[in-house]
């Protein structure tokens, strides 16, 4: 696509339940980033992924959190039983290649309540 | 642990002032230090600054990377309400692995 893409934009969930996020990023980028953003905090690093494999994923809080990149193109991010510190905005980017400019999605606003 | 830090955190300034942000890291293995202004949308992308690449400038916009004092600025000119935004500054770093460390960001705000 044109852009790197996220859905939902928002999504507001119960406590305990589980969410997944969605990232479409830019056609033919390799590298595609996760992060989340607390309000007024810069973009806190998660786990990345060269095509489908994940070199580094030591950026997720705990085992609750975890993300798949099965074909190389399209990431998920799945939150397990939330809590309502994992509201956030939770952003993507996606580089061509390791060591060139990432570019952002918009993010998803998770909320939970 | 990689760490990014950012000064000032906030600033105030007027129309037609010059600004200075500045950027300070440690990481492993420095690759790149990269620039974004973050307004209500997706933080967009401004600068990168590479070994090879340590002066950038677009417009009223420049940037310098300092690799001996592991810093960078970016100066903003003839400032704009427009450049009203947080100023982020990430790194690429990580030994084998690649990964962006962001700073909490210079929230800049232009009056009229």
């Amino acid at each position: 696509g044109a852009g790197v893409s996220q859905s939902p934009r928002y999504k507001v969930t119960k406590r305990g339940q589980d969410v997944t996020l969605r990232c479409d990023p830019i056609s033919s980028h390799a590298t595609l980033y996760w992060y989340q953003q607390a309000l007024g905090q810069g973009p806190e690093f998660l786990t990345y992924f060269n095509y489908e494999a994940q070199p580094d994923k030591s950026g997720l809080p705990s085992d609750r959190f975890s993300a798949e990149r099965p074909e190389g193109s399209i990431s998920t991010l799945t939150i397990q039983r939330t809590e309502q510190r994992d509201s956030a905005m939770y952003r993507c980017a996606s580089s061509l290649y390791e060591n060139t400019e990432a570019f952002f999605g918009q993010g998803t606003r998770l909320t939970v309540v | 642990e990689d760490k990014v830090v950012q000064s000032p955190l906030s600033l105030v300034v007027h129309e037609g002032d010059t600004v200075t942000l500045n950027c300070s890291y440690e990481v492993t293995n420095f690759r790149s230090l990269l620039w974004y202004k973050q307004e209500k949308k997706a933080p967009t992308f401004l600068f990168m600054l590479t070994s090879s690449g340590i002066e950038k400038k677009s417009g009223r916009l420049s940037s310098i990377l300092d690799k001996k004092e592991l810093s960078s600025i970016l100066n903003i000119t003839a400032t704009q309400t427009g450049d009203s935004a947080i100023y982020l500054c990430a790194v690429e770093g990580g030994g084998s692995n690649y990964k962006l460390t962001f700073g909490k960001g210079t929230l800049l705000t232009v009056n009229p």
